[in-house]
């Protein structure tokens, strides 16, 4: 079975610019949730997508945000980049609701 | 309330020998609790877990010893061989459905042949 893919895998981006990335969760698996990874702040969580609707959001400001599609596949935006904003990007599909989350490998976002 | 407390930051073993990393939190509301391995330039990956009503879980050379009243658990690596050399993490997660990971700060391992 195809483990979770993300793309692009990694970005280089200039500051005020936006980004959208993407991310294809493992066959069969409804839900997606996608996390923040800095050396700083280590792994935090973003926000969670369920049957295309999102079920739970952390304490991201508002330039963060995502989506579902019905084939369970998952987008997020980051608009008005910053600096701070330079991280890799997690994304983990999940079967149901409250099972074992599955990471795919990242995307590494450089803001410049 | 919402944080899990992770320790030791690093931690240097014999190949051979026992790695014990901790984690603690204070929200009762957690009901499960995994463990994550990630290596340089992967994400992580789903290492182990456990829910409180089981006070230990083994997988290979992996135990998780889960405390509940002191609110804690703790990944036990036996016998730690190089290829174990990582960064490990804790979470927890809220009852109820949800699966908003809560991550402890990660600890780096590293095996000496």
């Amino acid at each position: 079975k195809a483990g979770v893919t993300q793309t692009p895998r990694y970005l280089i981006k200039t500051r005020g610019q936006q980004v959208t990335l993407s991310c294809s969760p493992i066959s069969g698996h409804r839900s997606v949730s996608w996390y923040q990874q800095t050396p700083g702040q280590g792994l935090q969580f973003l926000f969670e997508y369920f049957s295309e609707t999102q079920r739970n959001k952390g304490n991201f400001p508002g330039r963060f945000s995502g989506r579902q599609f019905s084939n369970s596949r998952s987008e997020m935006n980051v608009s008005t980049l910053e600096l701070g904003d330079s991280a890799l990007y997690l994304c983990a599909s999940t079967r149901g609701l409250a099972d074992e989350q599955y990471f795919g490998p990242g995307t590494r976002l450089t803001v410049t | 309330q919402q944080q899990v407390k992770q320790s030791p930051q690093s931690l240097i073993v014999q190949k051979g020998g026992i790695s014990i990393i901790n984690c603690a939190y204070e929200n009762t509301a957690f009901d499960y609790f995994p463990w994550y391995q990630q290596f340089p330039g992967k994400g992580p990956a789903l290492l182990i877990a456990i829910r409180p009503d089981v006070s230990e879980k083994k997988e290979g050379r992996f135990t998780i010893s889960f405390n509940k009243s002191a609110k804690q658990f703790s990944l036990h690596i036996m016998d730690s061989q190089p290829g174990d050399s990582a960064t490990y993490f804790c979470a927890a997660s809220l009852s109820g459905g949800y699966n908003k990971l809560i991550f402890g700060a990660g600890t780096r391992l590293a095996v000496h042949p």
